[in-house]
Parts: structure tokens; sequence; C-alpha cells
């Protein structure tokens, strides 16, 4: 059973990093055919893909946040950690991990439950 | 960069109508396709991929059609539990992902 869980802090002041850490279990990140995306929702609004990390541990990042955006794995531990720098209120979201494997395309079967982050003074 | 757009974003439906909703992509992106639903306080659920391709355990009241640049989703009956929010996804192209907008699907 596949099944993923975010974690991080709720709150961060405007231009602290965000590190944000998804913890999976029933799959192993060690082989190109399975990946581990990360994708946000502002309150509100729609879903945005931000960054994805293939098992080989080649990366991928959306282009409009690409310069603040670093998407780690940690094999030992079976985590995905993505950070964010200089953030800014409009950061505020809920994130999320999701697991794909390819099948017609790297779509995302699993998801974390979402973890709430606000930026703010 | 491939822009995914929906339409319409807003629809009031009875339970027990067909549904249809559209996905356009500016770009080809053969049946790299899938939809997903999302209920208030929950993350998106996978509903189709590959375009057409039903994921296991989703009714087979959803159903998906599309190739290229267009593509629907199409719910034969609508129940209850389908109101929420649907999100079409493309998968080829660069960004590697983008989401449509949303269309929101509404008790009339």
């Amino acid at each position: 059973q596949i099944t993923l869980k975010e974690s991080g802090p709720t709150l961060v002041k405007p231009t602290q990093t965000l590190t944000l850490t998804c913890t999976f279990s029933g799959f192993s990140l060690t082989y190109s055919g399975v990946g581990v995306g990360w994708i946000r929702q502002p309150p509100g609004k729609g879903l945005e893909y931000l960054a994805y990390i293939y098992g080989n541990d080649d990366k991928r990042y959306s282009p409009s946040l690409q310069s603040r955006l670093t998407i780690n794995r940690d094999i030992s531990k079976n985590q995905v950690v993505l950070t964010l720098t200089n953030t800014d209120p409009v950061d505020t979201a809920t994130y999320y991990c999701a697991h794909s494997v390819f099948k017609s395309g790297w779509h995302f079967d699993y998801w974390g439950q979402g973890t709430p982050v606000t930026v703010s003074a | 960069d491939i822009q995914v757009t929906q339409s319409p974003s807003f629809l009031s439906a009875s339970v027990g109508d067909r549904v249809t909703i559209t996905c356009r992509a500016s770009q080809d992106i053969t049946n790299f396709l899938a939809w997903y639903q999302q209920k208030p306080g929950k993350a998106p659920k996978l509903l189709i991929y590959g375009a057409s391709t039903l994921q296991s355990g989703v009714p087979s009241r959803f159903s998906g059609s599309g190739s290229g640049t267009v593509f629907t989703l199409t719910i034969s009956s609508l129940q209850p539990e389908d109101f929420a929010v649907y999100y079409c996804q493309q998968l080829n192209g660069y960004p590697l992902f983008t989401f449509g907008p949303g269309t929101k699907v509404d008790i009339k």
C-alpha cells in the first residue's frame, strides 16, 4: 500500500526558506519508472505543479519557480525534501506531494493529505 | 510552454444529468492527459489517465476521450458524491506538468 505524508512548518516569515518533507512508504524511489512530485494549492485556487524527482535522481522544476526551488531525496529515510527560498505571502498554500509511475504519462496516482503553509510576518 | 484551459469553469447540474467538461492544450500532447476530482479539504483523486483509461476503483460513469489538443471528461449520470472540482493535467511537454484551472460542478 502506497502512502505519502507531508510535514513542515505551518508558518514562515517572508524571505525565509521553507523546507517541506514528504515521507512515503509502499514503494522505492530508486528506479527510473517511479517519481514523486510536489504540487501546491493557494486557498480557494487551483493546483500548481512545483517540482518532480525521478527514481534515477533526475529532477524537473516549474519554470516560474525554478530559481527558488530545490528537490532532493533521501533513500535511506524514504523521503523527498522540497525547499523554497525567499518566501512571500503569495506562497501561502497547501502543499501536496504525490507518487507517480509511468503508465501513459507521469500522472499522480497517490497523494498525501497536504500540509498548509502560511507566509506572514 | 504548454498552456491548458478548461471549459466551463463552473457548471450547475442535477443528479442524473450527463455532464461534459472540455480540456484544451496549446500543443499536441497525444494522449498524455489525466483528470482529477477534488472535494473540499481533500487531496485530488486520479480519475482517468492516458486520456481515456479509468483508474482502478473509479466508477464507470466517468469516461474520458480525446487526443492531440482537445479532451473531454464525461460523467454519464451525475451522482450526489460527484459534486466537486475537476482538473485536467497535461503530462507531455515543457513544463513537465501543467494543470488546467479547474471546473466546479455544483448542484442545481
